[in-house]
Protein backbone atom coordinates (compact mmCIF):
# COMPACT_ATOMS: atom_id res chain seq x y z
CA UNK A 1 0.00 0.00 0.00
CA UNK A 2 1.12 3.51 -0.41
CA UNK A 3 2.08 5.54 2.04
CA UNK A 4 0.60 8.94 3.92
CA UNK A 5 1.17 11.78 1.26
CA UNK A 6 1.08 15.41 1.29
CA UNK A 7 1.42 17.98 -1.23
CA UNK A 8 3.32 20.33 -1.47
CA UNK A 9 6.33 19.57 0.84
CA UNK A 10 7.91 22.77 0.54
CA UNK A 11 6.07 26.17 0.58
CA UNK A 12 7.37 29.83 1.25
CA UNK A 13 4.08 32.77 2.31
CA UNK A 14 4.49 35.89 3.15
CA UNK A 15 2.88 36.84 5.92
CA UNK A 16 -1.17 38.11 5.90
CA UNK A 17 -1.52 35.24 3.21
CA UNK A 18 -3.64 31.77 3.31
CA UNK A 19 -2.28 28.20 2.81
CA UNK A 20 -3.80 25.38 1.92
CA UNK A 21 -1.90 22.04 2.48
CA UNK A 22 -3.37 18.51 1.36
CA UNK A 23 -2.76 15.11 2.69
CA UNK A 24 -3.98 11.71 1.25
CA UNK A 25 -4.10 9.36 3.76
CA UNK A 26 -3.09 5.34 3.08
CA UNK A 27 -6.15 3.80 0.83
CA UNK A 28 -8.84 2.25 3.48
CA UNK A 29 -7.83 4.69 6.10
CA UNK A 30 -10.53 6.92 7.53
CA UNK A 31 -8.80 9.08 10.29
CA UNK A 32 -6.93 11.68 9.51
CA UNK A 33 -5.00 13.83 12.23
CA UNK A 34 -3.05 17.08 11.52
CA UNK A 35 0.34 18.03 13.88
CA UNK A 36 2.11 20.94 13.48
CA UNK A 37 5.78 19.73 14.26
CA UNK A 38 8.29 23.03 15.35
CA UNK A 39 11.53 22.91 17.17
CA UNK A 40 10.29 24.75 20.45
CA UNK A 41 7.19 23.01 20.73
CA UNK A 42 7.30 19.53 19.34
CA UNK A 43 4.09 17.97 18.07
CA UNK A 44 1.16 19.71 18.42
CA UNK A 45 -2.43 18.12 17.81
CA UNK A 46 -4.50 20.24 15.56
CA UNK A 47 -7.35 18.60 14.61
CA UNK A 48 -8.85 14.81 13.45
CA UNK A 49 -11.32 14.04 10.64
CA UNK A 50 -13.16 10.88 10.91
CA UNK A 51 -15.67 10.19 8.15
CA UNK A 52 -15.74 13.72 7.00
CA UNK A 53 -16.59 15.52 10.56
CA UNK A 54 -14.18 16.73 12.78
CA UNK A 55 -13.90 14.29 15.51
CA UNK A 56 -11.19 16.57 17.62
CA UNK A 57 -9.45 19.76 17.77
CA UNK A 58 -6.82 21.00 19.24
CA UNK A 59 -5.59 24.37 20.93
CA UNK A 60 -5.05 26.29 18.09
CA UNK A 61 -6.61 29.25 16.82
CA UNK A 62 -9.67 30.03 14.17
CA UNK A 63 -6.97 30.74 11.71
CA UNK A 64 -6.25 27.15 11.66
CA UNK A 65 -9.23 24.88 10.27
CA UNK A 66 -9.69 22.13 7.92
CA UNK A 67 -11.99 19.62 6.03
CA UNK A 68 -12.41 15.86 4.98
CA UNK A 69 -13.55 14.82 1.31
CA UNK A 70 -15.98 11.66 0.67
CA UNK A 71 -12.62 9.45 -0.04
CA UNK A 72 -10.94 10.41 3.06
CA UNK A 73 -8.30 13.16 1.62
CA UNK A 74 -8.05 15.87 3.72
CA UNK A 75 -7.02 19.72 3.86
CA UNK A 76 -5.83 22.10 6.22
CA UNK A 77 -6.13 26.04 5.15
CA UNK A 78 -4.21 28.73 7.54
CA UNK A 79 -5.19 32.01 6.31
CA UNK A 80 -3.81 35.05 7.61
CA UNK A 81 -0.18 33.49 7.83
CA UNK A 82 1.88 34.58 11.05
CA UNK A 83 6.08 34.19 11.58
CA UNK A 84 5.36 31.35 13.94
CA UNK A 85 3.06 29.33 11.74
CA UNK A 86 6.57 28.51 10.36
CA UNK A 87 6.42 25.61 10.83
CA UNK A 88 6.63 21.10 9.73
CA UNK A 89 2.79 20.40 9.50
CA UNK A 90 2.59 16.72 9.51
CA UNK A 91 -0.83 14.21 8.51
CA UNK A 92 -1.15 11.11 9.90
CA UNK A 93 -4.07 8.33 9.24
CA UNK A 94 -5.45 5.66 10.96
CA UNK A 95 -6.67 2.26 10.39
CA UNK A 96 -10.57 1.57 11.54
CA UNK A 97 -11.82 -1.51 13.04
CA UNK A 98 -8.88 -2.02 14.74
CA UNK A 99 -8.61 -2.50 18.51
CA UNK A 100 -4.84 -1.38 18.19
CA UNK A 101 -4.67 2.54 17.51
CA UNK A 102 -1.64 3.44 15.22
CA UNK A 103 -0.71 6.45 12.99
CA UNK A 104 0.85 6.38 9.79
CA UNK A 105 2.56 9.66 9.53
CA UNK A 106 2.95 11.69 5.84
CA UNK A 107 6.17 13.32 5.16
CA UNK A 108 5.47 16.85 6.38
CA UNK A 109 5.04 19.80 4.79
CA UNK A 110 7.70 22.40 5.43
CA UNK A 111 5.75 25.78 5.79
CA UNK A 112 8.08 29.02 6.01
CA UNK A 113 6.22 32.26 6.61
CA UNK A 114 8.21 34.90 5.55
CA UNK B 1 -5.57 16.58 31.83
CA UNK B 2 -2.96 14.53 29.56
CA UNK B 3 0.11 15.32 29.50
CA UNK B 4 3.44 13.55 28.30
CA UNK B 5 7.03 14.78 30.00
CA UNK B 6 10.51 13.69 28.29
CA UNK B 7 12.72 15.42 30.70
CA UNK B 8 16.00 15.06 28.43
CA UNK B 9 16.05 17.20 25.04
CA UNK B 10 19.38 15.36 24.13
CA UNK B 11 20.73 12.17 25.02
CA UNK B 12 24.64 10.56 24.47
CA UNK B 13 25.64 7.42 24.52
CA UNK B 14 28.40 5.92 23.53
CA UNK B 15 28.28 2.53 20.86
CA UNK B 16 27.03 -0.82 23.32
CA UNK B 17 26.12 1.10 26.30
CA UNK B 18 22.40 0.82 27.49
CA UNK B 19 20.35 3.24 27.10
CA UNK B 20 17.15 4.14 28.64
CA UNK B 21 14.62 7.12 27.05
CA UNK B 22 12.46 8.72 29.84
CA UNK B 23 8.84 9.43 29.48
CA UNK B 24 6.55 10.46 32.71
CA UNK B 25 2.66 11.16 31.58
CA UNK B 26 -0.45 13.20 33.58
CA UNK B 27 -3.51 10.95 32.69
CA UNK B 28 -6.26 9.84 35.75
CA UNK B 29 -7.71 7.37 33.41
CA UNK B 30 -5.70 3.84 31.88
CA UNK B 31 -3.63 5.11 28.83
CA UNK B 32 -2.48 3.49 25.89
CA UNK B 33 1.27 4.44 25.42
CA UNK B 34 3.51 4.97 22.49
CA UNK B 35 6.85 5.32 21.41
CA UNK B 36 7.76 7.07 17.75
CA UNK B 37 10.86 7.67 15.86
CA UNK B 38 12.11 9.75 13.29
CA UNK B 39 15.27 9.17 12.20
CA UNK B 40 17.24 11.94 9.59
CA UNK B 41 15.25 12.41 6.76
CA UNK B 42 12.72 9.78 7.63
CA UNK B 43 9.22 9.97 7.95
CA UNK B 44 7.87 9.26 11.91
CA UNK B 45 7.19 5.99 12.82
CA UNK B 46 5.85 3.56 15.32
CA UNK B 47 8.33 1.89 17.29
CA UNK B 48 6.31 0.39 20.16
CA UNK B 49 2.86 0.30 22.33
CA UNK B 50 2.46 -0.96 25.49
CA UNK B 51 -0.32 -3.15 25.35
CA UNK B 52 1.90 -5.30 22.57
CA UNK B 53 4.70 -6.04 25.04
CA UNK B 54 7.18 -6.65 22.49
CA UNK B 55 10.60 -5.70 21.61
CA UNK B 56 11.71 -3.80 18.07
CA UNK B 57 15.10 -3.12 17.21
CA UNK B 58 16.30 -4.61 21.00
CA UNK B 59 14.17 -1.22 22.50
CA UNK B 60 11.85 -2.67 25.00
CA UNK B 61 9.50 -0.46 27.19
CA UNK B 62 7.14 -1.09 30.39
CA UNK B 63 4.39 0.95 31.58
CA UNK B 64 4.97 1.44 35.37
CA UNK B 65 1.31 2.82 36.30
CA UNK B 66 2.43 3.20 39.88
CA UNK B 67 5.22 6.09 38.73
CA UNK B 68 3.19 6.73 35.90
CA UNK B 69 6.29 6.20 33.48
CA UNK B 70 7.07 4.38 30.00
CA UNK B 71 10.63 4.27 30.08
CA UNK B 72 12.61 3.40 26.66
CA UNK B 73 15.85 0.86 26.94
CA UNK B 74 18.06 -1.12 24.87
CA UNK B 75 20.91 -2.94 26.64
CA UNK B 76 23.63 -1.88 24.11
CA UNK B 77 23.22 1.21 22.03
CA UNK B 78 24.31 1.21 17.90
CA UNK B 79 25.04 3.88 16.09
CA UNK B 80 21.83 3.26 13.78
CA UNK B 81 19.65 4.43 16.96
CA UNK B 82 20.48 8.05 16.62
CA UNK B 83 17.09 9.61 16.15
CA UNK B 84 14.69 11.59 17.86
CA UNK B 85 12.30 9.86 20.15
CA UNK B 86 8.29 10.38 20.97
CA UNK B 87 7.01 9.24 23.58
CA UNK B 88 3.03 9.60 23.39
CA UNK B 89 -0.31 8.95 25.06
CA UNK B 90 -3.71 8.07 24.11
CA UNK B 91 -6.21 8.25 26.76
CA UNK B 92 -9.96 6.82 26.66
CA UNK B 93 -12.54 6.84 24.02
CA UNK B 94 -11.62 8.86 20.55
CA UNK B 95 -9.27 10.94 21.89
CA UNK B 96 -6.00 12.22 19.84
CA UNK B 97 -2.31 11.23 20.56
CA UNK B 98 -0.49 13.52 22.95
CA UNK B 99 2.87 13.71 22.32
CA UNK B 100 6.04 15.05 24.77
CA UNK B 101 8.58 17.22 23.38
CA UNK B 102 11.10 14.34 22.21
CA UNK B 103 14.44 13.37 23.35
CA UNK B 104 17.07 13.29 20.70
CA UNK B 105 19.24 10.22 20.82
CA UNK B 106 22.69 10.71 20.15
CA UNK B 107 25.16 7.00 19.98
CA UNK B 108 28.61 7.77 19.42
CA UNK B 109 30.85 5.45 18.19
Amino acid sequence: KAGVTQTPRYLIKTRGQQVTLSCSPISGHRSVSWYQQTPGQGLQFLFEYFSETQRNKGNFPGRFSGRQFSNSRSEMNVSTLELGDSALYLCASSPTGTQVYEQYFGPGTRLTVT
Amino acid sequence: AQRVTQPEKLLSVFKGAPVELKCNYSYSGSPELFWYVQYSRQRLQLLLRHISRESIKGFTADLNKGETSFHLKKPFAQEEDSAMYYCALRGSGNTPLVFGKGTRLSVIA
